[in-house]
């Protein structure tokens, strides 16, 4: 599987925008980014994916940079409910599972 | 919104005995999988199953584990002997119905196994 590096933990302010950040140069043409959210006590939560272009949902925002090579996870607007582990996933085109790396931990500070 | 459904939330049993964990996936789904998490670790995969039979499963899922969709809405997994070890957080996820390819997981919120 191709891996993907993320920053351990981050903070952000209540209702300020937060952009998660992942690297993922080994990424091969078939590979789709794929991002989960992990609340407290909770199972994960398939939030955004996509493959070349941003993608926009109504969780979050998926920037992509033009070589593949990294992309951000845009929460427009955090909330204490955003507080939650979050996942960057490589994804084959062909793949059936979905493999858990450590993520980032975020922090919402009222 | 339909949800994943795992029963029970929590489930305590002594070392040697086998335990059944429970999920009901989403009705029209056609891929099932088992994940685990032990305490303050990362999610683990465990197996998937399409089809009526096992599509791939890693190197946790020794033959103490077994996994059956008993009847139409059912999900199960069997752990036969547990063993302390085996404490966790077992997550079930379905997706993808006919023709969807590379649709998201939908994960229940797990059953707590604690093996004493």
């Amino acid at each position: 599987d191709a891996k993907t590096t993320q920053p351990n933990s981050m903070e952000s302010n209540e209702e300020e925008p937060v952009h998660l950040p992942c690297n993922h140069s080994t990424i091969s043409g078939t590979d789709y980014i794929h991002w989960y959210r992990q609340l407290p006590s909770q199972g994960p939560e398939y939030v955004i994916h996509g493959l070349t272009s941003n993608v926009n949902n109504r969780m979050a925002s998926l920037a992509i940079a033009e070589d593949r090579k990294s992309s951000t996870l845009i929460l427009h607007r955090a909330t204490l409910r955003d507080a939650a582990v979050y996942y960057c996933i490589l994804r084959d085109v062909l793949d059936d599972k979905v493999i858990f790396g450590p993520g980032t931990s975020l922090s919402v500070i009222p | 919104e339909p949800e994943v459904t795992q029963t029970p939330s929590h489930q305590v049993t002594q070392m040697g005995q086998e335990v059944i964990l429970r999920c009901v996936p989403i009705s029209n789904h056609l891929y099932f999988y088992w994940y685990r998490q032990i305490l303050g670790q990362k999610v683990e995969f465990l197996v998937s199953f399409y089809n009526n039979e096992i599509s791939e499963k890693s190197e946790i899922f020794d033959d103490q584990f077994s996994v059956e969709r008993p009847d139409g809405s059912n999900f199960t997994l069997k752990i036969r002997s547990t063993k302390l070890e085996d404490s966790a957080m077992y997550f079930c996820a379905s997706r993808g119905g006919r023709g969807e390819y590379n649709s998201p997981l939908h994960f229940g919120n797990g059953t707590r196994l604690t093996v004493t």
